[in-house]
């Protein structure tokens, strides 16, 4: 089993449309979650951080649940801009600093 | 906000060449630095934590005489691909986290901007 699973996608979705992303990740002593956004061929950029008590930045709004070892994202109010890869990210106990990656939900916006 | 450079961006070589990509924290110290491979339509991959004045950690399945890593400062680390091959090109990107920074190991990190490795 993977370390951070996503479903792949394509999410084909109009603009204006709302869109939820979840992910789900395997080992229970993860610290810390995120959200990055990868353009093709580009390097990750940081979206949002994720927290259990939610966290919302403009259109964009990130969950945790622990229990469930489940992460989401929900896009509001589609932009065309929008459009690119967004990745699931966690990073482990503070025995291993680097972060997992899922393998990113494609995400297009259409006109 | 802390920047990680990442050179070269783009190399395109013959088969047999060795490859060097340097990874540069510009406006911070960088103890601990990563590099990731991506191939195509997968996610990131780690393959080594670099670490300064010490020897690398090399993930399972990553030959360490192949990737030649080397963390001679706190803002630099270079990635060695050594004879390269076809199945080496990948986009490689390295990535740093300001341990100063408010929050130690829970902060994000920061990532250069990738070199796309291309062995012919």
């Amino acid at each position: 089993r993977k370390e951070v699973e996503q479903d792949p996608g394509p999410f084909n979705v109009p603009e204006g449309a709302t869109v939820a992303f979840n992910c789900t990740y395997s080992n229970s002593a993860s610290q810390s979650f995120f959200w990055y956004r990868q353009d093709c061929r580009k390097e990750p950029k940081l979206l949002m951080s994720v927290y259990s008590s939610g966290n919302e930045d403009g259109r964009f709004t990130a969950q945790l649940n622990r229990a469930s070892q489940y992460i989401s994202l929900l896009i509001r109010d589609s932009k065309l801009s929008d459009s690119a890869t967004y990745l699931c990210v966690v990073k482990g106990d503070t025995g291993r600093r680097a972060l997992t990656f899922g393998s990113g939900t494609r995400l297009q916006v259409q006109p | 906000g802390a920047v990680v450079s990442q050179h070269p961006s783009w190399v395109i070589c013959k088969s047999g060449t060795s490859v060097k990509i340097e990874c540069r924290s510009l406006d911070f110290q960088a103890t601990t630095m990563f590099w990731y491979r991506q191939f195509p339509k997968q996610s990131l991959m780690l393959m080594a934590t670099s670490n300064e004045g010490s020897k690398a950690t090399y993930e399972q399945g990553v030959e360490k005489d192949k990737f030649l890593i080397n963390h001679a400062s706190l803002t630099l680390s270079t990635l060695t691909v050594t004879s390269a091959h076809p199945e080496d090109s990948s986009f490689y990107i390295c990535s740093a986290r300001d341990a100063q920074a408010r929050g130690g190991f829970n902060q994000p990190q920061h990532f250069g901007d990738g070199t796309r490795l291309s062995i012919l």
